[in-house]
């Protein structure tokens, strides 16, 4: 049972450099989340997805973009790295409908990401 | 203010000890909530949803207080296990529509 599934674990890039995180789910989730955390705060949201084929913006959207052409699938994409973005990036995924999700969220371990 | 705060700690307890932790937020339309544990360099993961009506896990006990915007976390006999951050997590509403704000962590060592 995968359950989340992040790829790559580790990366490290030079600025101005572009890159596709993978996040891929079998749960039969709804939605799925991009997060960020960085040290001593919160995971901040970067881009969510509620359905197929649907994006929203989350906390901290700049300098990211985000596609779910299939339900399993969230990709985040760095078009242009800035040292800014070195970070640790979570996926998640939850139940949900209707715009909203009680639901408690599943996590990747985590992508370790480091901008030169 | 934030939405959601904690106290980052760090608690350090004997093993054997009763810790607990709160967590306020400060949207009164907020939905649900969740404690989190999250160990170094790792993923967070669920620890327990939080009921209005309190609920018990082992040795956690998680509680809602709606009149004063706070959950909270016991934790009974301490483990050197239980050494980790742990995280509120809070569903709401605002006029951006329904979000999650996760807090920035307690950290608690539990030591031999």
């Amino acid at each position: 049972n995968a359950g989340v599934t992040q790829t790559p674990k580790f990366r490290v890039l030079k600025t101005g450099q572009s890159m596709t995180l993978l996040c891929a789910q079998d749960m039969n989730h709804e939605y799925m989340y991009w997060y960020r955390q960085d040290p001593g705060m919160g995971l901040r949201l970067i881009h969510y997805s509620v359905g197929e084929g649907t994006t929203a913006k989350g906390e901290v959207p700049d300098g990211y973009n985000v596609s779910r052409l299939k339900k399993q699938n969230f990709l985040l994409g760095l078009e242009s790295a800035a040292p800014s973005q070195t970070s640790v990036y979570f996926c998640a995924s939850s139940y949900g409908q209707g715009g909203m999700s009680n639901q408690p969220q599943h996590f990747g371990d985590g992508t370790r990401l480091s901008i030169l | 203010r934030k939405e959601v705060e904690q106290d980052p700690g760090p608690f350090n307890v004997p093993e054997g000890a009763t810790v607990a932790f709160n967590c306020t937020y400060s949207n009164s339309a907020s939905q649900s909530f969740f404690w989190y544990r999250q160990d170094c360099r790792k993923e967070p993961k669920l620890l327990m949803s939080v009921y209005s009506s309190g609920n018990e896990d082992g040795r956690f006990t998680a509680q809602l207080n709606r009149a004063s915007q706070y959950i909270s976390l016991l934790i009974r006999d301490s483990k050197l296990s239980d050494s980790a951050t742990y995280l509120c997590v809070v569903n709401m509403y605002d006029t951006g529509g329904f979000k999650t704000i996760f807090g920035a962590g307690t950290r608690l060592f539990v030591k031999a």
